[in-house]
């Protein structure tokens, strides 16, 4: 069964950094897409980035140059630095495996605020 | 970036109504169009993908069409389970957008 679980939100403050994990079974994370999307309180959804399988990576306007995504495949895990965080950046934040141009696959979501 | 608009942004049916989405690309996207399914709280559920393919395990009462710029999410029988939000999403591009979101309530 496939499974993503992601941890490391939490509360923090403009200026500062998290580092998101999300942790896959069922599927090994360095042969498929994986991207993070985010959902801010009461918003829509919103890519963030995409890691395809031979390590390119993508990030929308609003996070290129903060943000990097990467992976770990001894731990078949994958991770989203957040650097120079802002008030805008507070969401849920979720992992998701692409599957033919599609999400079929999420994490439960994890919980970034961006407060002071 | 392809821009992806919704309509209706909510609407209100009953329980065995017939209700349509539609999702407008501000290009055409071919048929790199998924639907989405989303309760408070939940992560999003995949529903059709490549426009018209129903995903495994999604009741039958789901349907989608469309191609090039104009897409339509269909549920034929509005059952107690369906209010939640929907979303349609673009994945034509590198970076994939997402529609604003049509909520569907309980009239």
């Amino acid at each position: 069964e496939v499974q993503l679980v992601e941890s490391g939100g939490g509360l923090v403050q403009p200026g500062g950094s998290l580092r998101l994990s999300c942790a896959a079974s069922g599927f090994t994370v360095s042969s498929n897409y994986m991207s993070w999307v985010r959902q801010a309180p009461g918003k829509g959804l919103e890519g963030v980035s995409v890691i395809y399988s031979g390590s390119n990576t993508y990030y929308a306007d609003s996070v290129k140059g903060r943000f990097t995504i990467s992976r770990d495949n001894s731990k078949n895990t994958l991770y989203l630095q957040m650097n120079s965080l802002r008030a805008e950046d507070t969401a849920v934040y979720y992992c998701a495996r692409d599957v033919a141009a599609a999400f079929p696959n999420w994490g439960q979501g994890t919980l970034v605020t961006v407060s002071s | 970036d392809i821009q992806m608009t919704q309509s209706p942004s909510s609407l209100s049916a009953s329980v065995g109504d017939r209700v349509t989405i539609t999702c407008r690309a501000s290009q055409s996207i071919s048929t790199y169009l998924n639907w989405y399914q989303q309760k408070p709280g939940k992560a999003p559920k995949l529903l059709i993908y490549a426009a018209s393919s129903l995903q495994s395990g999604v009741p039958s009462r789901f349907s989608g069409s469309g191609s090039g710029t104009d897409f339509t999410l269909t549920i034929s029988s509005l059952q107690p389970e369906d209010f939640a939000t929907y979303y349609c999403q673009q994945s034509y591009s590198t970076l994939w957008t997402f529609g604003q979101g049509t909520k569907v309530e309980i009239k």
